[in-house]
């Protein structure tokens, strides 16, 4: 079945760790993006990927690092979490001319 | 720069009252996207519209662009418990294609 996910789905750590969160989908999608959004806030575009070995940094200054070596897995690297990097991080991907389809999301919390 | 104007930020209505939602666009827009949220959890793509003045219906959800495609407008007619949630309009930056979203309308549904 196509689909978009994301692991883990829930994070405790504590600040200084090292974390990946993991992105990936099976709808053959070219494009890939990262967001991070508060709650009931606005989504913040913090790294995108046009294919593979293309990454690109958003809008959002970020702390994080993406790679793309594969067209299906998009993975998010924090080299040292920091309480401010609490939030919700969400994966999404599209295809051509289609709208952006989302993963479920991570909510990261650093103490 | 760039930028994409959502109003309101919150909505309360009665169950059965109609729910409007505003988007402008600072710059004109090759194409306007549709999203919703339900509380938590992630942005789920309801539709695109391209064409100038384009009107789209999906039940009771109605969609329009404008004919200058610099706004665009959400209306759900006869509100349910189901359409609670946040709705987000998003347009392609003109430098990197990318989506510059709005900052949410909240539709919240009296008791």
């Amino acid at each position: 079945e196509a689909d978009i996910y994301q692991t883990p789905r829930y994070l405790v750590i504590g600040t200084g760790k090292k974390i990946t969160l993991e992105c990936s989908q099976t709808m053959g999608h070219d494009k890939m993006y990262w967001y991070q959004q508060d709650p009931g806030m606005e989504l913040h575009l913090i790294h995108y990927s046009y294919g593979v070995n293309s990454t690109e940094k958003g809008d959002l200054s970020s702390e994080s690092t993406v790679s793309r070596i594969r067209t299906e897995h998009f993975p998010l690297t924090l080299e040292s979490a920091r309480p401010s990097h609490t939030s919700q991080y969400l994966c999404a991907s599209s295809g051509r001319d289609r709208g952006q389809f989302f993963g479920p999301g991570t909510r990261l919390t650093v103490l | 720069g760039q930028q994409v104007m959502q109003i309101p930020q919150y909505q309360h209505v009665q169950e059965g009252e109609d729910f409007t939602t505003y988007c402008n666009s600072s710059t004109t827009l090759s194409n306007i996207q549709w999203y919703k949220q339900r509380p938590g959890g992630h942005p789920v793509f309801l539709i695109q519209l391209v064409k100038s003045g384009e009107v789209k219906k999906q039940k009771r959800l109605t969609f329009q662009f404008g004919e200058a495609k610099k706004n665009s407008s959400l209306h759900i007619t006869a509100t349910q418990t189901t359409d609670v949630g946040t709705y987000f309009c998003a347009g392609p930056r003109d430098s990197n294609y990318q989506l510059i979203w709005g900052a949410g309308t909240k539709l919240i549904i009296k008791p």
